[in-house]
Order: C-alpha cells, then structure tokens, then sequence
C-alpha cells in the first residue's frame, strides 16, 4: 500500500494561466475526493467520484475547475483561467467504502501559488 | 448547511492530557472523524465516532454525544510530536463528504 499520492506537490503560476494536478488513490480504492485547503481553515469539499463517475461538485466551485477520474483510477483537477484567490493546498483523498465507515486517507497535497 | 466548531488554539505542557472539544450542527451525519495535521502536511486519520461513546485508541480518545452535537479528542501523555492541527469532521450522510472545523492548534511545552 503506496498511499494516495499527488502530482506535483508544489505549483507556482502566472494570473491567468491554466494549472493540472493529479491524484492517484489507494488501489481499489473506489471512492476519489478532492478538497481545498488554506492557511487556518479545514478542508473545504470540492468534489468527488464513484470509480468514474462524478457524483458531486460543490456549489462554491466556479466552473473555471474540472476534475475527471477517466477509468475510475487516477484523477486529475483543473484550474482555467487562475486566480490569485486559487492560491491554497490541494488535498485528494480515497476510501473504500465499508464496514460501517468511509474513512478518507489524503495525499499529501499540491500547494497552489499564482501570482 | 453544516457549522462546526472547536477551539483555535490550546497549549499543554509534556506529559499532560488536553481535550480538544468539537461541537456540530449538521444537515446530516454519518459519523465524526478526527483527523491529525503536522504544518504543511496532509490530514492524518486519528478515530471515528459513529455511536454515542467513547473509543479508546492507545494515547486518542474520541467521544461522541449524537443528541448533544458534541464530541471530544482527549490525548494523554502529550509528547512533543503531538503539537500539530487537530481537525474535527463530520461526514454526510448521503454523500460521505467530510465538513470540518477549522482546526484546533495543539501546541506542547517541555
């Protein structure tokens, strides 16, 4: 068991450009979440997929992010168009559903600064 | 909608106990989970409540009181490492979502 891994784990950009990140679940992991997180807050939901399909998108993402999990595997989330208010930590997190509980194990996460 | 809230910063000292409390308003739940963050780092899973109770984990306790809206991470014989971030949350009941607090800073003195 390798963990959840993300892709890359820091990622400086101009206002303006397009940014991706990956994430790459726990094998067998079926369920695929990605959060946002900056300095003194938790977490904030952003969304998440069943194997591939996308079953949530958070009402507060702009529809300048994407995110798809093409084979249920891998996922990768996009950024058009950035912000400077996109600057913050991107989390992914994966579980398998079960026994009671949906523990989510997180990756390490991208650091997001645009300038 | 979902309110969560806990103490934004606590200090002990080594050796001691503290208890972190957590205290939620949700639209639904499906279980509280405590989650252990180092400064830039990735959220670490600690305990889940789903019952009212108390779950023992080595030096982590988690309670949960449903009807109260409460819960509580107690962590016994502080060590140095344990000063991190300590995260409540609370999943949904139809989609697991985790909502979370912000976060309660934990910082422990020799």
């Amino acid at each position: 068991d390798t963990g959840v891994s993300q892709d890359p784990r820091h990622k400086i950009t101009k206002r303006g450009q397009n940014v991706t990140f990956r994430c790459d679940p726990i094998s067998e992991h079926n369920r695929l979440y990605w959060y946002r997180q900056t300095l003194g807050q938790g977490p904030e939901f952003l969304t998440y997929f069943q194997n591939e399909a996308q079953l949530e998108k958070s009402r507060l993402l702009s529809d300048r992010f994407s995110a798809e999990r093409p084979k249920g595997s891998f996922s990768t989330l996009e950024i058009q168009r950035t912000e400077q208010g996109d600057s913050a930590m991107y989390l992914c997190a994966s579980s398998l559903p079960g026994q009671g509980s949906d523990t989510q194990y997180f990756g390490p996460g991208t650091r997001l600064t645009v300038l | 909608g979902q309110n969560i809230d806990q103490p934004t910063e606590m200090t002990a000292t080594e050796g001691a106990i503290v208890q972190i409390n957590c205290t939620y308003q949700t639209s639904g739940f499906n279980g509280l989970f405590w989650y252990q963050q180092h400064a830039g780092e990735a959220p670490t899973f600690l305990s889940y409540n789903v019952l009212d109770g108390l779950e023992e984990k080595g030096r982590f306790s988690s309670f949960l009181s449903r009807s109260k809206g409460y819960s509580y991470l107690l962590l016994k014989e502080l060590q140095m490492k344990d000063s991190a971030s300590y995260l409540c949350a609370v999943g949904g009941s139809n989609d697991y979502k985790l909502s979370f607090g912000a976060g309660t800073t934990v910082t422990v003195r020799a």
